[in-house]
């Protein structure tokens, strides 16, 4: 069974930009998380989305946003980008709504770098 | 505010020792708690999920408790393997929105 895949592995822009990091869920799961870890810090949620609906948003101002397709993949869309949104960032995925009772399975990340 | 910590930071044992990693948290009122293991640069992978109904989890070589009332978790790893160099983290499940992760034991195993 295929994990959770992100693209790209890496991602360079400069101050301003926009990026978009994209996640694929295992098949079969209907929620996908976003996190970010950025250096020196702890992993910090940013988005939930399940069935195709934004459930829960993180303490992250409005440029980061995202969407969840119909097959459950979904992406993360970050404008004007600044230093300090360099980070690795990751996705995870579970079949059910919501932490409760289900394992997150986590991507392997995308490392954005902002210049 | 519902945090996660965990301490020490960092931890070296040499190779064949048992050890405990610490982690806890500031609400007894959990859903659930997870340990998982980050190798440098990668994802992570989740090792256990306690559920707030249950006291301990094993898998192999790795048991973790949970003390609700205290606000306590602790990962115990036998026989150390050079292996089992990572970052170690505890995430809680205060909701049902999200996880909340502390920042991590870096755990070197020395041959």
């Amino acid at each position: 069974e295929a994990g959770v895949t992100q693209s790209p592995t890496h991602l360079i822009k400069t101050r301003g930009q926009q990026a978009t990091l994209r996640c694929s869920p295992i098949s079969g799961h209907t929620s996908v998380y976003w996190y970010q870890q950025a250096l020196g810090l702890g992993l910090q949620f940013l988005l939930w989305y399940d069935e195709g609906e934004e459930r829960n948003r993180g303490n992250f101002p409005p440029r980061f946003s995202g969407r969840q397709f119909p097959n459950y993949s979904s992406e993360l869309n970050v404008n004007a980008l600044e230093l300090e949104d360099s980070a690795l960032y990751l996705c995870a995925s579970s079949q059910g709504q919501g932490v409760n009772t289900d394992t997150q399975y986590f991507g392997p990340g995308t490392r954005l770098t902002v210049l | 505010k519902q945090e996660v910590t965990q301490i020490p930071a960092a931890l070296s044992v040499p190779e064949g020792e048992n050890l405990v990693l610490n982690c806890s948290f500031t609400d007894s009122a959990i859903y659930n708690l997870q340990w998982f293991r980050q190798d440098p640069g990668k994802g992570l992978t989740s090792l256990l999920l306690i559920q707030s109904s249950q006291r301990e989890q094993t898998s192999g070589r790795l048991n973790a408790s949970l003390d609700k009332s205290s606000g306590r978790s602790t990962l115990y790893i036998a026989a150390s393997q050079p292996g089992d160099s990572a970052t170690y983290l505890c995430a809680v499940a205060f909701g049902n929105e999200k996880l909340t992760f502390g920042t991590g034991t870096r755990l070197t195993i020395i041959p």
